[in-house]
């Protein structure tokens, strides 16, 4: 079964600059998918952005870019322009064949 | 929209006690899934459907049953509470699963005492 790493416990930033959330992966399945969630304290589980394993570009959402690096296993998140509203956890997660797995998530703090 | 409802908000369930979770979706989507997520750490897949009619398990099925005899609802039957199964609990459906967003409910406390 596949493994999902996040590193960063907690990370801090200041408004309006960029922050990356790291994720690798472990998985032998050649498809998969690779998504990002966000739980602010109010506890719901908001979808921020997906990345397919065949995809060739990096997927992109608002302030929300996916570095994938599919050889490295490691599928990072980037937030532009930082906003206080950001301040939540984040989820790294991936799907092999409708068998989803999250990481243990990175605590984000964003700074006025 | 209601999208994903989840009932109840708050449990508390004595050690033995039986209840069910219930889950439901008004956005015809086919894939619909179940998950608990414990302090530190993430959302962990306890059982899942891709129909009515079709389940299968997750991570960490033991200790829950599921059904899904309609397309809208996919309720998590816990079938001799113990109090490891504290926890709070997700229902989440997307439109087919792996490679499509996944809409959450509101989740599930789940005290066992």
């Amino acid at each position: 079964a596949q493994k999902i790493t996040q590193t960063q416990p907690g990370m801090f930033v200041q408004e309006k600059e960029a922050v990356t959330l790291d994720c690798t992966y472990d998985t032998s399945d050649p498809s998969y998918g690779l998504f990002w969630y966000k739980q602010p304290s109010s506890g719901e589980m908001i979808f921020l952005i997906y990345q397919g394993s065949y995809d060739q570009q990096n997927a992109t959402e608002g302030r929300y870019s996916l570095n994938f690096q599919k050889a490295r296993k490691s599928a990072n998140l980037v937030i532009s322009a930082s906003q206080l509203g950001d301040s939540a956890m984040y989820f790294c997660a991936v799907d092999n064949n409708n068998d989803m797995r999250f990481g243990a998530g990175t605590r984000l703090t964003v700074k006025p | 929209n209601a999208g994903v409802t989840q009932t109840p908000k708050f449990q508390v369930l004595k050690t033995g006690q039986s209840m069910t979770l219930q889950c439901a979706q008004d956005m015809n989507h086919e894939y619909m899934s179940w998950y608990r997520q414990d302090p530190g750490m993430g959302l962990r897949l306890i059982h899942y459907s891709v129909g009515a009619g079709i389940t299968d398990q997750g991570e960490v099925p033991n200790g829950y049953n599921v059904s899904r005899s309609t397309t809208e609802d996919f309720p998590l039957r816990l079938l001799s509470a113990a109090p490891s199964q504290t926890s709070v609990y997700f229902c989440a459906s997307s439109i087919n699963g792996g490679n499509t967003e996944a809409f959450f409910g509101q989740g599930t406390r789940l005290t066992v005492v």
